[in-house]
């Protein structure tokens, strides 16, 4: 199956900080990544959807401003929180879906667990 | 209405029996249909994909969709305390690729 990378896996920042996550597809070209966030017990809610090349597309209620997504090649999207605040902590999870072996479905990332003290 | 609707469990099913777990959608637009499964703690991986109506088996897993009565399930066979996990069904949306994820059910296989 499609390999997807995130990094890094857990970050613990202050308040105030901006974090990124880089999220890779390792072995196919990813022309549409998704990012999502999962609290504890709590399904996955998408935040938002990022073509690369093109600006990423919210889903509502979620801050463009604050959840800053870049998805400059067909092999890595970037999500960063900005100004996190410890309400930010949760579990990110990014996924790609794209040409070759990705092309089914989309395929997630590990995970990113972020904790804002 | 949710779009996805799963009983959230827990499901519990002694070793070697049959797990059935069944998902209702919403949308009838959706033509794809995506069962993932999530250990605590982990991200979703792939356990099968359907998109015609019927059954679709792969090794002890058999997914089943009713497009007329949105319904897909997902059987496991002789189960295993592996396979303990939150199993979530995931209707995709084609024209975006977007999927639409339940909230999930919770098995527990009984050693």
């Amino acid at each position: 199956g499609a390999v997807v990378s995130q990094h890094p896996s857990w970050v613990i920042c202050k308040s105030g900080t901006s974090v990124k996550i880089e999220c890779r597809s390792l072995d196919f070209q990813a022309t549409t990544m998704f990012w999502y966030r999962q609290f504890p017990k709590q399904s996955l809610m998408l935040m938002a959807t990022s073509n690369e090349g093109s600006k990423a597309t919210y889903e509502q209620g979620v801050e463009k401003d604050k959840f800053l997504i870049n998805h400059a090649s067909l092999t890595l999207s970037t999500l960063t929180v900005t100004s996190a605040h410890p309400e930010d902590s949760s579990f990110y999870i990014c996924s790609a879906f794209g040409v070759g072996v990705g092309k089914e479905t989309q395929y997630f990332g590990p995970g990113t667990r972020l904790l804002v003290l | 209405q949710k779009e996805v609707e799963q009983n959230s469990g827990p499901l519990s099913v002694p070793e070697g029996a049959i797990a059935s777990l069944n998902c209702t959608y919403s949308d009838r637009g959706s033509q794809s249909f995506f069962w993932y499964r999530q250990y605590s703690g982990k991200s979703p991986e792939l356990i099968m994909s359907i998109y015609s109506n019927g059954d679709k088996e792969d090794g002890r897993f058999t997914a089943q969709l009713n497009k007329a009565s949105q319904y897909v399930s997902l059987l496991i066979r002789d189960s295993q305390p592996s396979d303990s996990a939150t199993y979530l069904c995931a209707p995709r949306m084609d024209s975006s690729y977007k999927l639409i994820f339940g909230s999930g059910t919770r098995l527990l296989v009984r050693p």
